[in-house]
C-alpha cells in the first residue's frame, strides 16, 4: 500500500469554527490532491498541489484553502466551517506506472 | 470540464458476470481507470487502460474501451460476494482526475 495517511479520521465541529485536515505521504510524490465525497456526486476535486508551495484550485474550491510547505504534507483548511462542508474528505497522491492515484483512508467531517 | 457518468446501482447473482458502464466526454484522456471502494475505506485502483488500447484483461477483470463512443466498461467474471462495493471510473486530463458518481454493485448469494 502507498504510504499515505490522513488525520484526524473523524471530526465533529460547529459552524463557524476553523478546521484543518492533514495528509501525509512517505512516497515523495510530487502531486497531491484533496477531494470530497458526497452521495450522488462521486469524488469532486477541491485543490491539488504539484510541488512545494505550488497549488491550484479544483471544481469545488470555494470555502477551502490549502498549503504545502513540505513534500510530504498537504493541509486542507476550512476557514469557517459550514454545514454544507459536512462530507468525507480524501487525500490522494499521484504516481505509479499508469500515473494513477493512491488514496488515503479518508476523514469524516461533520459540521453541526 | 470533463463529465464522467455511470449508472448508480447494479445487482447480480453470485457466479454471474457483472458489467459496469461509464461514459466520458474528454477524448484527450491518456489513461482511464477503474477504482473500487469498500465501505468506510478509500478508493483502491482495480485496473486501468491506456487510451490507445481497446481491451485489457486482468484475471477476472476485462476492460473494454470504445474511443469513438467514449464508452468504458468493466466486466467482472464469476462475481463473488466480496466484489460487493462501489466502483468508480475515472480519467485524467492534464493534472486533474475526473471521477464518475460510482456504481454500487450488490452481489446476491
Amino acid at each position: 500500500d502507498a504510504g499515505i495517511t490522513q488525520s484526524p479520521r473523524h471530526k465533529v465541529t460547529e459552524t463557524g469554527t476553523p478546521v484543518t485536515l492533514r495528509c501525509h505521504q512517505t512516497e515523495n510524490h510530487r502531486y497531491m490532491y484533496w477531494y470530497r465525497q458526497d452521495p450522488g456526486h462521486g469524488l469532486r476535486l477541491i485543490h491539488y498541489s504539484y510541488g512545494v508551495k505550488d497549488t491550484d484550485k479544483g471544481e469545488v474550491s470555494d470555502g477551502y484553502s490549502v498549503s504545502r510547505s513540505k513534500t510530504e504534507d498537504f493541509l486542507l483548511t476550512l476557514e469557517s466551517a459550514t454545514s454544507s462542508q459536512t462530507s468525507v474528505y480524501f487525500c490522494a497522491i499521484r504516481g505509479g506506472r499508469s500515473d494513477e492515484q493512491f488514496f488515503g483512508p479518508g476523514t469524516r467531517l461533520t459540521v453541526l | 470540464g470533463e463529465d464522467v457518468e455511470q449508472s448508480l446501482f447494479l445487482s447480480v447473482r453470485e457466479g454471474d458476470s457483472s458489467v459496469i458502464n461509464c461514459t466520458y466526454t474528454d477524448s484527450s484522456s491518456t489513461y482511464l481507470y477503474w477504482y473500487k471502494q469498500e465501505p468506510g475505506a478509500g478508493l483502491q485502483l482495480l485496473t486501468y487502460i491506456f487510451s490507445n488500447m481497446d481491451m485489457k484483461q486482468d484475471q477476472r477483470l476485462t476492460v473494454l474501451l470504445n474511443k469513438k463512443d467514449k464508452h468504458l466498461s468493466l466486466r467482472i467474471a464469476d462475481t463473488q460476494t466480496g466484489d460487493s462495493a462501489i466502483y468508480f471510473c475515472a480519467d485524467i486530463t492534464g493534472n486533474q482526475f475526473y471521477f464518475g458518481t460510482g456504481t454500487s454493485l450488490t452481489v446476491i448469494p
